[in-house]
């Protein structure tokens, strides 16, 4: 059974605190994603990967950084939480580029910043 | 940038009732694809159409693709409890997409 696992379902952090938020795949994907869902918002991407080492902004790259040194692992880095940052982080892979392909998704990690 | 936008926000049903979600995007695409996200969880892939496709089943469900009208409908037949959840849209281009607000649908017993 294909598989995406993120760390944490939920984590509590301070304001101004480093926060890494860890995704794995186990499909030998070549994509993989990291997106925030709020509500009215829907889903925003904020960076993603297409090969190791390699990283590309999305729609909303302010206030984070992503790491990719492994093909199946994809860091998502809170460089300083904020508040606004509360929200549900979800990470994805998929397959290839080109055309676009099915996306699977973790179960999310729901972020508070206090 | 968002691109699909879903219709309704938000949907009703009972049990054994068909629901109808509508899905409009902005630009040309190369796929356009369906998931369902169960209440916070993470998304799950129901379907893809191409854009050169006008329609496709799967099971329970019906999609539609119209370039034209730059719009999409997922049907979703005698429905049940446990379709409860919300429905996203999402358009494809280069292995990312871009996805709407959802439709959240209640499917009451």
């Amino acid at each position: 059974d294909v598989k995406v696992t993120q760390s944490s379902r939920y984590l509590v952090k301070r304001t101004g605190e480093k926060v890494f938020l860890e995704c794995v795949q186990d499909m030998d994907h070549e994509n993989m994603f990291w997106y925030r869902q709020d509500p009215g918002l829907g889903l925003r991407l904020i960076y993603f990967s297409y090969d190791v080492k390699m990283k590309e902004k999305g729609d909303i790259p302010e206030g984070y950084s992503v790491s990719r040194e492994k093909k199946e692992r994809f860091s998502l880095i809170l460089e300083s939480a904020s508040t606004n940052q509360t929200s549900m982080y979800l990470c994805a892979s998929s397959a290839a580029r080109g055309l676009g392909t099915e996306a699977f998704f973790g179960q999310g990690t729901r972020l508070t910043v206090v | 940038s968002q691109q699909g936008e879903e219709d309704p926000q938000a949907l009703s049903i009972q049990e054994g009732e068909n629901a109808t979600m509508n899905c409009s995007y902005k630009t040309s695409i190369n796929n356009l694809q369906w998931y369902r996200q169960n209440s916070g969880r993470g998304l799950v892939h129901l379907i893809l159409i191409r854009s050169n496709e006008r329609e496709k089943h799967s099971g329970r469900l019906r999609v539609t693709l119209d370039t034209s009208k730059k719009s999409s409908s997922l049907l979703i037949t005698a429905s049940r409890a446990a379709d409860t959840a919300s429905y996203f849209c999402a358009t494809g281009s280069a292995g990312k997409s871009t996805f709407g607000d959802g439709t959240t649908l209640t499917v009451k017993p």
